[in-house]
């Protein structure tokens, strides 16, 4: 069974910073690419970044380029997000996401979320 | 402002039939995939349909898609109560050199 376990979600001050995990387990991790989407409570889904399956390739949102990294470690089956220089406008549900098909334009499997809150 | 654009609510009733557009650009849906996600309250979007039309297994024949220019649309038969959620289109912008979604569309089955 296909499984995503976001976590490394919390309460920061604004200009703080977090690292977001996503566990993946039930799949061959490393033959996936990976994103991240975020949903501020009661508003819609918003593409954050994604990663090829190899690192060759990552992508992101304007809105978090210069700000946030996206990384993965294969042997780990692990996803990350280093979130620096966090603004309050970052508060929001962050899923990780499963690409199936390999070219960024269909997430078949999602974790469970995890709450960043920007907050002094 | 999202880059594709959908509805912000439909409502049919029990039974019945309801569509929901995503509409987009040259850079978006006319040269790549669309997808549509359904998000029940409370829990993380559901993959509903990928590469335009095609469902994932365990998805009911009830949920279909469809893609002709520069829109997309899902379609929704046999309403149920259960099908009362938010949905969303996604697909790559081959401009923007990101994923893009609609802003969602709320499903009220009345």
């Amino acid at each position: 069974e296909v499984q995503l376990v976001e976590s490394g979600g919390g309460l920061v001050k604004p200009g703080g910073s977090l690292r977001l995990s996503c566990a993946a387990s039930g799949f061959t991790f490393s033959d996936y690419s990976m994103t991240w989407v975020r949903q501020v409570p009661g508003k819609g889904l918003e593409w954050v970044s994604s990663i090829s399956s190899s690192s060759s390739y990552m992508f992101y949102a304007d809105s978090v380029k210069g700000r946030f990294t996206i990384s993965r470690d294969n042997a780990k089956h692990s996803l990350y997000l280093q979130m620096n220089s966090l603004r309050a406008e970052d508060t929001a549900v962050y899923y990780c996401a499963r690409d199936g098909g390999g070219y960024y334009d269909r997430f078949d499997y999602w974790g469970q979320g995890t709450l960043v809150t920007v907050s002094s | 402002q999202s880059v594709l654009t959908q509805p912000p609510s439909v409502s049919a009733a029990p039974g019945q039939k309801v569509t929901i557009s995503c509409s987009g650009s040259s850079s978006n849906i006319v040269n790549n995939y669309v997808s549509w996600y359904q998000q029940l309250p409370g829990t993380a979007p559901k993959l509903l349909i990928y590469d335009n039309y095609k469902r994932p297994s365990g998805i009911p024949d009830r949920f279909s898609g469809s893609k002709s220019g520069t829109s997309a649309t899902l379609g929704i038969t046999g309403l149920q109560t259960g099908d009362e959620a938010d949905y969303y289109c996604g697909t790559w912008d081959s401009s923007l050199r990101g994923v893009v979604f609609g802003g969602g569309t709320k499903l009220t089955v009345l």
